[in-house]
């Protein structure tokens, strides 16, 4: 069975500072690999995604994650924080190559300050 | 121009009611997904349908029905209302004959029991 661990549950930034959340999962095949935010109120929105080929996979608005094979991580990045990046991000895994259930981590509120 | 919308947006009901949550698709996909999102912002999968055939049915209890009348709809139906099911539910759709199983999600349906 698949599993997501997020470590940060709660991350509070100021504005401009720097952004790493962290993403690990179990899972014994290969995978496809998602992070999503869900803004106040709002529903999920997918921010970038893993299938294949370079592990370094670049989002919406500024966001990055790299896939670390051997770590089994996918950490979300993004070098400067804005205001608007307050939400709860999610990090996602399914089984490659079938319409399988897509298994979350427990989610991280950022929360950015001003 | 909505992809995936649910209906109601938020629902609040008395214990022991029976309830329907609808969702439709008009990005052609041909596999949807009920999602439910507790108070703490887990997200778990429920069920999932291929073409109007059940695929996914993880363990959740038999008051909760899923429809599918066609592949762009999904809906769910709940019986005899607990607390418990209080949560935000949402569906979700993707393309199983596509190289990626990307899940897009509707805006989610607040379900309150009173």
């Amino acid at each position: 069975a698949q599993s997501v661990s997020q470590h940060n549950h709660h991350v509070i930034l100021s504005e401009a500072a720097s952004l790493e959340l962290g993403c690990n999962y179990s899972y014994g095949g290969t995978v496809n690999l998602f992070w999503y935010v869900q803004y106040p109120g709002q529903h999920l929105q997918l921010l970038l995604k893993y299938f294949s080929g370079d592990p370094l996979v670049k989002g919406i608005k500024g966001f990055e994650a790299e896939f670390i094979k051997s770590k089994f991580s996918f950490n979300l990045r993004k070098p400067s924080v804005q205001w608007s990046d307050t939400a709860e991000y999610f990090c996602a895994v399914n089984a490659a190559g079938t319409a399988s259930k897509l298994t979350f981590g427990t989610g991280t509120r950022l929360q950015v300050t001003l | 121009d909505t992809a995936v919308s649910q209906t109601p947006k938020y629902l609040v009901t008395q214990m022991g009611n029976d309830k329907s949550i609808k969702c439709e698709q008009n990005l052609g996909h041909d596999t949807m997904y009920w999602y439910k999102q507790d108070s703490k912002k887990f997200l778990k999968i429920m069920f999932s349908y291929n073409n109007k055939e059940l695929i996914i049915n993880e363990t959740v209890p038999n008051r909760f029905s899923p429809k599918s009348p066609d592949k762009a709809h999904l809906n769910l139906h709940i019986n005899s209302l607990e607390l418990g099911d209080s949560a935000v539910y949402f569906c979700a759709s993707s393309l199983l004959s596509g190289v990626y199983n990307e899940q897009f999600f509707g805006p989610g349906t607040r379900l309150t029991v009173l």
